[in-house]
C-alpha cells in the first residue's frame, strides 16, 4: 500500500493524558500537513512541513500541540495534557509541490490518510 | 477558519439521478479541489481545477469554476449508492510561496437512495 498511512486509527484517553499519533506519508512527497476535523465540519489546517521544516502553524495549535518531522519522511503530533475539546478526527495528508512550466503556480494536491479518531473523557 | 460554504449542507437523491453541489469561497485562488469523505473515514481526492480553467471532467465527474463569481459547482452524473457520501470543497490561495494549506468548506453531505 503506497498511501498515507496513520497510527493509531483510534485513541481513547482520560482528560491531562499527553498523546502522539503518527503519519507516514507517500514516500516521495515532500510536504507533510496535519489538519483537525470535529463533527459536522470540514477539515481545519494545524501545521504542515517542507521535508523536515515546519513552514507553518495555525493558532489552532496551541503551546500543548507539537509536531515533528524528524527526517522529512514521518512526522508525529503529539498533545499534552488533553482536553475534551481535543476529541476530534486527526487529519495528515501529504502532497508533491512542484512549479508547473506555464501554470498559474503550482499544484498541491494533497493525499489524506484514514485519519486518528481521538476521544478525551 | 472555513473559506467557503457548500450548497445544499445536504442532497438526498434517487440513484440513477443527477447531483449538483456549489461551493463558494472568498479570497483569490490558485487552485480549487472537490473531496470527498464516507463517514468517519479520511478524504479522497477528486478532481483539482485550476484557477485558469472553467471546466473539467474525470468519468462522471464535471467540476466548474467561475472566479469572477468566486464559485464553483460539482456535478455527479448518473448517481450511485455508492456516491453516497460528504463532499468538500478545498481552496489553495497560494500563488508560489511558502504557504500550501487547504482551507475547506462545511461539506454537503449526499445521500443516493437505490
Amino acid at each position: 500500500d503506497t498511501g498515507v498511512s496513520q497510527d493509531p486509527r483510534h485513541k481513547i484517553t482520560k482528560r491531562g493524558q499527553n498523546v502522539t499519533f503518527r503519519c507516514d506519508p507517500i514516500s516521495e512527497h515532500n510536504r507533510l500537513y496535519w489538519y483537525r476535523q470535529t463533527l459536522g465540519q470540514g477539515p481545519e489546517f494545524l501545521t504542515y512541513f517542507q521535508n523536515e521544516a515546519q513552514l507553518e502553524k495555525s493558532r489552532l495549535l496551541s503551546d500543548r500541540f507539537s509536531a515533528e518531522r524528524p527526517k522529512g519522511s514521518f512526522s508525529t503530533l503529539e498533545i499534552q495534557r488533553t482536553e475534551q475539546g481535543d476529541s476530534a478526527m486527526y487529519l495528515c495528508a501529504s502532497s508533491l509541490v512542484s512549479l508547473l512550466a506555464g501554470g498559474p503556480g503550482y499544484h498541491n494536491e494533497q493525499f489524506f490518510g484514514p485519519g486518528t479518531r481521538l476521544t478525551v473523557l | 477558519s472555513q473559506q467557503g460554504e457548500e450548497d445544499p449542507q445536504a442532497l438526498s437523491i434517487q440513484e440513477g439521478e443527477n447531483a449538483t453541489m456549489n461551493c463558494s469561497y472568498k479570497t483569490s485562488i490558485n487552485n480549487l479541489q472537490w473531496y470527498r469523505q464516507n463517514s468517519g473515514r479520511g478524504l479522497v481526492h477528486l478532481i483539482l481545477i485550476r484557477s485558469n480553467e472553467r471546466e473539467k471532467h474525470s468519468g462522471r465527474l464535471r467540476v466548474t469554476l467561475d472566479t469572477s463569481k468566486k464559485s464553483s459547482s460539482l456535478l455527479i452524473t448518473a448517481s450511485r449508492a455508492a456516491d453516497t457520501a460528504s463532499y468538500f470543497c478545498a481552496t489553495d490561495g497560494n500563488y508560489g510561496g511558502s504557504q500550501g494549506n487547504l482551507i475547506f468548506g462545511k461539506g454537503t453531505k449526499l445521500s443516493v437512495k437505490p
